[in-house]
């Protein structure tokens, strides 16, 4: 079945460490987002990326760091930079071109800072 | 900028009741417009869509229409379950050429049996 995995579903990080957080699909789409989510706030923006080796900051990019090096893969790290990393954060993909079609997302993974 | 905006919650309701969830929303251009639904822990799922002016999306029992006048997507259904309670999403495709996805802040529904 195609899809978006998301892993690991619940990370922890310490003080000062950088985490990655991995995001595949199958979809064969070539656009993927990165968002955080944080209670009453909805789906903020990180970064998204419309095809391979390209990506655009979105609306909180600082302390965060993404790649393109497959069309499958857009992998999230969250550096020691960003201090309040503790969210959920979700990845989606879809059709670039296309404003009608929808986006689909993962599971998305739970970051603490412990 | 593009932007949604929808009702706070949380919405309380019983089981079997009518519910609305207000959205209206701000884009240049035609964007098309979706609700999505979050189960706890997971990710967001597609509840339905509109693509154009007048278009009424439905699945679920759960339906919206794109009123373009009014720059609204309200979401309704005329008899909720306790297995409706969920969080749910009001987003927009972006215009100009990007269709990056915007979403409201979220609706957390309740329903009590």
């Amino acid at each position: 079945d195609g899809g978006i995995t998301q892993s690991p579903k619940y990370l922890f990080r310490k003080e000062g460490q950088n985490v990655t957080l991995s995001c595949e699909q199958n979809l064969n789409h070539d656009a993927m987002y990165w968002y955080r989510q944080d209670p009453g706030q909805g789906l903020r923006l990180i970064y998204y990326s419309q095809i391979v080796n390209d990506f655009q900051k979105g609306d909180i990019a600082e302390g965060y760091s993404v790649s393109r090096e497959k069309k499958e893969s857009f992998p999230l790290t969250v550096t020691s930079a960003q201090k309040n990393p503790t969210a959920f954060y979700l990845c989606a993909s879809r059709i670039p071109t296309q404003g009608s079609t929808e986006a689909f997302f993962g599971q998305g993974t739970r970051l603490t800072v412990v | 900028g593009d932007s949604v905006t929808q009702m706070e919650g949380p919405v309380t309701l019983s089981e079997e009741a009518f519910l609305t969830i207000n959205c209206t929303y701000t884009a240049t251009g035609y964007p098309s417009l979706f609700w999505y639904v979050q189960y706890p822990g997971e990710g967001l799922q597609l509840l339905l869509k509109a693509t154009k002016a007048d278009d009424k999306g439905s699945n679920k029992g759960f339906e919206a229409t794109y009123r373009k006048e009014t720059t609204s997507f309200h979401l309704e259904k005329g008899s909720v379950q306790v297995s409706d309670s969920a969080v749910y999403f009001c987003a927009l495709s972006g215009s100009g050429g990007s269709y990056i996805p915007t979403f409201g802040r979220g609706t957390s529904l309740i329903v009590h049996p």
